[in-house]
């Protein structure tokens, strides 16, 4: 079935400065990929998602990109700001089921 | 307004005990799931509905059941079989098989002693 990789477990950034979440999966029929975030005590929210027709889609200050080739995707997060500071889940459709990873918590420093 | 709601927000239990997390929709949302969270594993799936009357086990289903018996309601037993059942459980749902976007609630943090 489906795993889903994804660095760093902890990511602390300047604000302003940009941050950059890592994600590899394992099965290559795969072909839709959402990021979530999670602020504390509350459930996660989809910000971006993308599928495999594409390489990359922005959202303002986010944007995913994706290389189906080496099977893995990344969420950059540009211009940081204290908002940002959550947990952040990407994800991979296997098995008509959504397979999580364990999640980055981004810590955005004044 | 429209969303899913899970109540009770936080819920104690005595071990040995079963209860029941609830779980509405008023998205018209045809799929329903169940996630388990824990500290560093991120999100695993307990039981996910696809229509009403029909539910499947996800990867870590021992010790829960479900039901389905209206499409806006999917609630969640948690019974004394599951060995360690204190955590976050998080209710999603989403269109159904044309879109695999989730929509999540705000979610129970269940306790155990």
């Amino acid at each position: 079935g489906e795993n889903v990789e994804q660095h760093p477990s902890t990511l602390s950034v300047q604000e302003g400065d940009s941050a950059v979440i890592k994600c590899t999966y394992s099965d290559s029929a795969s072909n839709y990929f959402p990021w979530y975030k999670q602020e504390l005590g509350k459930g996660p929210q989809l910000i971006i998602d993308i599928r495999s027709n594409v390489g990359e889609k922005k959202d303002q200050r986010i944007a995913v990109t994706l290389n189906k080739t080496a099977k893995h995707f990344s969420l950059h997060i540009t211009e940081t700001q204290p908002e940002d500071s959550a947990v952040y889940f990407c994800a991979a459709l296997g098995d008509d089921k959504i397979i999580f990873g364990k999640g980055t918590r981004l810590h955005i420093l004044p | 307004d429209g969303g899913i709601t899970q109540s009770p927000k936080y819920l104690f239990r005595k071990e040995g005990q079963n209860v029941t997390l609830s779980c509405e929709q008023n998205l018209n949302h045809d799929a329903m799931y169940w996630y388990r969270q824990d500290p560093g594993q991120g999100l695993r799936l307990i039981y996910y509905s696809q229509i009403v009357n029909d539910f499947q086990k996800g990867d870590i289903a021992e010790g829960y059941s479900v039901s389905r018996e209206k499409k806006e309601s999917f609630p969640l037993t948690v019974t004394s079989a599951q060995k360690n059942p204190t955590a976050f459980y998080l209710c999603a749902s989403s269109i159904g098989r044309s879109s695999y976007e989730q929509y999540f609630g705000p979610g129970t943090r269940l306790t155990v002693t």
